[in-house]
């Protein structure tokens, strides 16, 4: 149990549709980071948080978009979402603002687009 | 930008040792991080590179050479547990932040 959790596990909705994932990072961890991960693919790195401001981005598409609340946990919205926006989302963890080699992944969401 | 391959799948038997090769390409070089994903889990953190040389972590043991842009990760006394995917990483830090840019993973298959 790496200390960051995720909600849903499991999603399943509709094409057009719009969701959101939320995952709260380790204690005391103060950057969040969003991958998504396809069927047999790499991950893929979204977006950054660290403190509450975004800092790094990724090929996240514009539909899709971020935030880190006060309390650090963080948010995922998809929208208009597409058949292929199924996938497995992870957030992950880490203490610092970015430099650090070591994340720590959360049991991720899995969205499955219909 | 920055770019990673390695094997989409290897397989080795129970007690064996087998090697993940991984090269990368990038426009800076912070170092080399593996992690293991077992089917549809989280990806954990085995090991982490930044100078050239052998770093061992029980039966997992990773390799960096910065001039030939390679790594390998050395598993030895293979287990069945050990079958799982195995994605390097590099590390892409900005002024904005940083990000891991992960390869696309080798499936390792244990064989009894």
């Amino acid at each position: 149990d790496s200390g960051v959790t995720q909600t849903p596990k499991h999603l399943i909705t509709a094409t057009g549709q719009r969701v959101t994932l939320r995952c709260s990072p380790r204690s005391g961890d103060l950057s969040v980071y969003w991958y998504q991960q396809s069927l047999d693919q790499g991950l893929q790195f979204l977006i950054q948080y660290y403190n509450g401001e975004e800092r790094a981005k990724g090929n996240i598409l514009e539909r899709f978009s971020a935030q880190q609340f006060p309390d650090l946990h963080s948010e995922l919205n998809l929208s208009s979402l597409e058949l292929g926006d199924s996938a497995l989302y992870f957030c992950a963890s880490s203490v610092d603002f970015g430099d650090s080699y070591e994340q720590y992944f959360g049991p991720g969401t899995r969205l499955t687009v219909t | 930008g920055q770019s990673l391959e390695q094997p989409s799948e290897v397989t080795a038997v129970e007690g064996a040792i087998v090697q993940i090769n991984c090269t990368y390409q990038t426009s800076g070089f912070y170092g080399l991080s593996w992690y293991q994903q077992h089917d549809g889990g989280a990806p954990t953190f085995l090991s982490y590179n930044a100078l050239d040389g052998l770093e061992e972590t029980g039966r997992f043991s990773s390799f960096l050479s910065r001039s030939d842009s390679y790594g390998y990760l050395l598993l030895q006394e293979l287990q069945m547990k050990d079958s799982a995917s195995y994605f390097c990483a590099v590390r892409e830090i900005g002024k904005q932040g940083g990000k891991l840019i992960f390869g696309q993973g080798t499936e390792l298959s244990v064989k009894p």
